[in-house]
Formats: structure tokens, sequence, C-alpha cells
């Protein structure tokens, strides 16, 4: 699998968005990122994936850098629901295993 | 639609008891995955089931085990237990299984296993 590095905390004041990074340097071509996130005590919610274009769903933007080797989340308006562990995944390609493999993310703090 | 569930929400065994662990897939969802998680860790995966066939398994020992029923709900057993099984145990179900696609994975709120 390809490895991922995320900042171990981040903050972010209700409102702002928030941007958070991950490299993924050694992602192969056919490998999609994923991020997930999980709010204390639950399971992990998915929240977007991409493969090299740009991504924007009702929860966040994914936007992948040109050469694939890093990645960020965009929250466009944080709110206090957002604080939670943020993953950023590197999926298998298809016709392998696809286990999630899960990093220790970034605990992102939305403070008022 | 329910979501995922799991059952026991909490549990606290003796160390060299076995446990089972029990989990209900998202309706119309074949492959169930199960992730183990201690505390400050992001989780690990333990086995991916998919139409009751073992799809894969992470590095975990044989003490290990699980299943798939054919209402696609999934049982985790681990025998034997140890101090450091103690973890959020999290189960997973998808559409389709491994090597079938990008289908997102959606999770449960996990059984709480405690081993003293």
């Amino acid at each position: 699998d390809a490895k991922t590095t995320q900042p171990p905390s981040m903050d972010c004041a209700e409102g702002r968005a928030a941007n958070l990074p991950c490299n993924h340097s050694t992602i192969s071509g056919n490998e999609y990122v994923y991020w997930y996130r999980q709010i204390h005590s639950q399971g992990p919610q998915y929240i977007i994936h991409g493969l090299k274009n740009n991504e924007t769903n009702e929860m966040a933007s994914l936007i992948i850098t040109e050469d694939r080797k890093s990645s960020t989340l965009i929250l466009p308006h944080a709110t206090l629901r957002d604080t939670a562990v943020y993953y950023c995944i590197v999926r298998e390609p298809p016709g392998t295993a696809s286990k999630l493999t899960f990093g220790t993310g970034t605990r992102l703090q939305v403070t008022l | 639609d329910a979501g995922v569930t799991q059952s026991p929400t909490h549990l606290i065994k003796t160390r060299g008891q076995q446990v089972t662990l029990r989990c209900s897939p998202i309706s119309g969802h074949k492959s169930v995955s199960w992730y183990q998680q201690v505390l400050g860790q992001g989780p690990q995966f333990i086995f991916q089931y998919y139409e009751k066939e073992e799809r894969g398994r992470g590095n975990f020992p044989d003490r290990f085990s699980a299943r798939q029923f054919p209402n696609y709900s999934s049982e985790l057993n681990v025998n034997a237990l140890l101090l450091g099984d103690s973890a959020l145990y999290l189960c997973a179900s998808s559409f389709l299984g491994l090597g079938m696609g990008s289908y997102e994975q959606y999770f449960g709120p996990g059984t709480r296993l405690t081993v003293t």
C-alpha cells in the first residue's frame, strides 16, 4: 500500500475553511485517494474520494495535485461538529485486495 | 434505512476467554469487513467477507476468525484473549467485495472490548 503522511493536529476557527493536507508520494497510477473522518467514539465516516481530478460533494472538496503526490481536503465552512480525526487513505488498485489502510490521521479541532 | 449495526456495544472479558462480536450490514450490502482500533491508532484491517467467503485477511493471529451468514451478517470470534486485544472492533459493509471496484465502506459504531 502507498503510505500517507498527515500532520498530527490542526486547529480551525468555526466558519472558516479547514484545509487538511496529505502527502502520498509513492502512490501508484491507478490508486485512489480516500478521506474518512472519525468523530470521538464513533466509526469512521466516508467523506470523499478521487483518482486525479478534483472532486466536490456536499461535505467537502478534494484537491489532488497534478503529479498526484499530495492532496488537500477542504471543509469550506467548518463547524464545531467537524471536530474529528481525519484519515487520508490510498486504496490498492482494483483487482487486488482493496482493504482500507489507516494511518494515525490529523486531529482537527474547530473552535469558536 | 438502518446503517451498520454491531452488538454488543461494550464487553468486558478476562484473559484466556473467548468472545463473539456481531455485525449486520446495510440492507443490500453483501460484503463485511472487520477492523481493530487500539486506543490512539487508526483502524487495522482484520478480515473481509463477501458472499460468505473470506476474501481478505490482515496480519492477525489464528486466534481471530470470522464468518458470514446467508443473510450477510457476520461474526468475529477471538479465542484465548490477551490484554492487547482490548480495542474498538469496527465492522464495515460495502456493496461489493475485494477487487470489485472502488465502492466505499460504511462503518458501524463499533464494539468496545476490554480484556482484564
